[in-house]
């Protein structure tokens, strides 16, 4: 059974940093891509980045462009987000999810995990 | 980027009703379109890929349709656990881009 737990948000203040975890479990971690997703309070879902099975090739949304990071570590089964210069409109629910295919980056996020909140302020 | 727009955005129906919620491309993005069902409070949860793939677990009731720039996601019966708001996503390209979403609720 595929569990994946977020942890790291927290509040920030603008401009500062801040990077979110995601803990993997019950599949291979190293033969699937991973994606974050957010979603801001009433909004929609926002797609933020993905990353390749082996962390080879990562894509990003254009609003985090040189701001955000993505990162894996296959040998902990673990995901980041690395967070800078962070603005108000990044506070958000950040999920981490599995993409639905073994090796290849489909991108269709399959298996979510519950979300860990993100809020910018001073 | 690939604009996805869905209509309607809110959509009120009762138990048994056939549902059907509409997506558009900003252009052609062949099948690779999923759609996502959300709860309050809950993260998102995958029903259909590849625009008519049901999830494994989905029930038959829900059902994708569609290619190029418009896609359905219909419901053949509401039943009471459905009521949710729904997303589609286009993945033909980066950067992915989810729809607006639709919020489906009682009437």
């Amino acid at each position: 059974q595929v569990q994946l737990g977020e942890s790291g948000g927290g509040v920030v203040q603008p401009g500062r940093s801040l990077r979110l975890s995601c803990a993997a479990s019950g599949f291979t971690f190293s033969n699937y891509g991973m994606h974050w997703v957010r979603q801001a309070p009433g909004k929609g879902l926002e797609w933020v980045a993905v990353i390749s099975y082996d962390g080879s090739e990562k894509h990003y949304a254009d609003f985090v462009k040189g701001r955000f990071t993505i990162s894996r570590d296959n040998s902990k089964n673990t995901l980041w987000l690395q967070m800078n210069s962070l603005r108000t409109e990044d506070a958000a629910m950040y999920y981490c999810a599995k993409d639905i295919s073994l090796v290849v980056v489909t991108g269709v996020p399959e298996d979510w995990g519950q979300g860990t909140l993100v809020t910018v302020s001073s | 980027d690939i604009q996805m727009t869905q209509s309607p955005s809110i959509l009120s129906a009762s138990v048994g009703d056939r549902v059907t919620i509409t997506c558009r491309a900003s252009q052609s993005i062949s099948s690779w379109l999923a759609w996502y069902q959300q709860k309050s409070g809950k993260a998102p949860k995958a029903l259909i890929y590849r625009a008519s793939s049901l999830e494994s677990g989905v029930p038959s009731r829900f059902s994708g349709s569609g290619s190029g720039t418009e896609f359905t996601l219909t419901i053949s019966s509401l039943q009471p656990d459905d009521f949710a708001t729904y997303y589609c996503q286009q993945y033909e390209t980066f950067p992915l881009t989810f729809g607006g979403g639709t919020k489906v609720e009682i009437k």
